[in-house]
């Protein structure tokens, strides 16, 4: 079966710039959420998604915004970039909100750089 | 608020060594426990977890410790294989939230 995946794996963008980062699930999971890791630092939760719907936001500027769409999969959109946004990009998915088993199942990422 | 702080690496052993990765945290109420694993070009697993104070998460091997009296989930093993080379993540979830909260990551090298 398979796992979570993320597209693109690599990318270069300019300040200024707009990203946009997707996802697929795990087929039958119905919640993602997205973490942010900086070089050198533990994953920083952004957001996270059920059934179509924001459940959690971090603590990130307005720049960032997501969505999920009908068949569970997600963007991760991104304006106005700046170099602190250049980071590795993780997606998760659970089989429903996160407030059961507490399990999530990680991609392998996308890996932004800012120039 | 609520916080993870684990030992900084990295740590290099050798192979059948004692490990101990050590992990606290602080939280309000009572949060579930996480030690998750990232192998070289591999995404996040979860290697271990633990819901309440005093219950053992134990997995390949690994254990850890839910105490609360100390707010320590540190990470064991035995004897460590090359094969555990990876960055270890020690994390926490607070009751009803949507997120988990991650330490900063300990980078472990065993050597043969």
């Amino acid at each position: 079966d398979a796992g979570v995946t993320q597209s693109p794996t690599h990318l270069i963008k300019t300040r200024g710039q707009h990203v946009t980062l997707r996802c697929s699930p795990i087929s039958g999971h119905k919640s993602v959420s997205w973490y942010q890791q900086v070089l050198g630092q533990g994953p920083q939760f952004i957001f996270q998604y059920y059934e179509k719907e924001e459940r959690g936001r971090g603590n990130f500027p307005d720049r960032f915004s997501a969505r999920q769409f009908p068949n569970y999969s997600s963007e991760l959109n991104v304006n106005a970039l700046l170099l602190g946004d250049s980071a590795l990009y993780l997606c998760a998915s659970s089989p429903g909100p996160i407030g059961g088993t507490g399990e999530l199942f990680f991609g392998e990422g996308s890996r932004l750089t800012v120039l | 608020g609520n916080s993870v702080t684990q030992m900084e690496g990295p740590v290099t052993l050798s192979e059948e060594a004692f490990l101990t990765i050590n992990c606290t945290y602080t939280a309000t109420g009572y949060p579930s426990l996480f030690w998750y694993v990232q192998y070289p070009g591999e995404g996040l697993q979860l290697l271990l977890k633990a819901t309440k104070a005093d219950d053992k998460g134990s997995n390949k091997g690994f254990e850890a410790t839910y105490r609360k009296e100390t707010t320590s989930f540190h990470l064991e093993k035995g004897s460590v294989q090359v094969s555990d080379s990876a960055v270890y993540f020690c994390a926490l979830r607070n009751q009803g939230a949507q997120k988990l909260v991650f330490g900063q990551g300990t980078r472990l090298t065993i050597n043969p």
